[in-house]
Parts: C-alpha cells; structure tokens; sequence
C-alpha cells in the first residue's frame, strides 16, 4: 500500500500552460516537502510545509497543504520548459523519517 | 554549494559479486538515509542514521545489505551477494533534525547499479 498517492503519475503540457498535480494520503503528517528531480541527478528540495492550511510560494509555484495535514498540492502558474521533471512529495510521520509518493512526471514542451 | 557525494556513479557487477557503494555527507549534518530507487516502487527507505547510530533499518534486506557509518565523513551500504533484482539508483541523503524552517535533505546524484 501506498502511503502518498500522487496524481496525475504524468503530465505533458505546452509552454505558457498552467497545472496543478497532487499528493494524498490517508495519514496525518507532520510535515510534508516537495523535490523535483532531473535525469540522473538526486532530488532537489522546493519547499517544506509544516502547518494545515499552510500557502507558500516559489517564483511561479504555489504549494499548499492541506488544513488536516494528510494532503498537498503543487500549482505551477505559465509553465516552461525549465520546469521538466519528476516532481515529488515526502511525508513526515516520524522525526526525521521521510515516505515518498511514486512522483509526477512533468514534460513541458516549447 | 554543500554537496552530498557518492561514488560510484555507475557500477555493473555480475549476479553474486560484492557491491559498496560511498557516500560522503554535508559536514555539519547529522543525519543520513539511503535510498532506493526503481521506476516500480520509487524511492524506498532502505535505512538511516543519526548521530552515526543506525536508527531504521526496516526497509533494507538483512541477509544481503548492511549499511554502516565507520565515520561522520563516511557512509557505506553494501550488497553481498548482489543479485539482478538489486539493480536500481541508489541515493544517499544527509541533512539535520527538521524544524519549522524545513531545512530537508540534500540528496547525492546516486549510484546506478546494475547487476548482470
């Protein structure tokens, strides 16, 4: 079984599009971060969202958790190709342990 | 930047030799976990460390991995015998005790092993 659910597994999209992909979970987290990871490299954190309810944005990417802890979503606004990869989430349930959803795979095309 | 490195990058072995692969944390972290990657199953919790005591070693097959951390420089987890379902990236992160800033984890570029 599972612990995170992301949706959509993937995702190809046109330049200048928006989209918002999701993480979900039966279980209640302390806190939940996102990476995106690149074709042979590791994943790289984006950001760490610790409170319900919680908004935190990056540039053009808006995370936000949700208000009982055991969901979040990613929206990124006007996509570009720089924004291809595996875009993933983690969930902490114990202190300094992380699960990881399976990903979403994010294409962006010119 | 502070970088996790691991070594190898690549490594091919045949079915029954042994593996160890490196990793060498951010100094200063005081935590480091060792991951496995497949496009079935993503990234699995083999194990993780903090302060050098191993803390969970749940996720990783006893009779053939052991992970270790001889030093606060210095991770290894090896695979003995190896076998072709080990194949996969292997990931070493460090990072140190999460707090409301949300520090995270860095992550190594991994070890892509494959075993013939």
């Amino acid at each position: 079984t599972q612990l995170l659910e992301q949706s959509p597994q993937f995702l190809s999209i046109q330049e200048g599009e928006n989209l918002t992909v999701y993480c979900n979970s039966s279980s209640v987290f302390s806190s939940l971060q996102w990476y995106r990871q690149e074709p042979g490299e590791g994943p790289v954190l984006l950001v760490t969202v610790v409170t319900g309810g919680e908004v935190k944005k990056l540039k053009r990417l808006t995370f936000q958790f949700g208000d009982a802890r055991k969901d979040s979503s990613l929206h990124i606004t006007a996509a570009q190709p720089g924004d291809t990869g595996l875009y993933l989430c983690a969930g902490d349930r114990r202190y300094s342990t992380l699960t990881f959803g399976k990903g979403t795979m994010l294409l962006v095309s010119p | 930047d502070a970088r996790v490195t691991q070594t190898p990058r690549d490594k091919v072995t045949e079915m029954g030799q042994e593996v160890t692969m490196r990793c060498q944390p951010i100094l200063g972290h005081n935590t480091v976990f060792w991951y496995r990657q497949t496009m079935m199953q993503g990234l699995e919790l083999l194990a993780y460390f903090r302060n050098r005591a191993p803390l969970d070693d749940s996720g990783m097959p006893k009779d053939r991995f052991s992970a270790e951390m001889p030093d606060a420089t210095l991770a290894t987890l090896k695979i003995q015998p190896s076998e072709p379902r080990d194949s996969a990236v292997y990931f070493c992160a460090s990072g140190l005790e999460l707090d409301r800033d949300g520090y995270g984890y860095t992550f190594g570029s991994g070890t892509r092993l494959t075993v013939v």
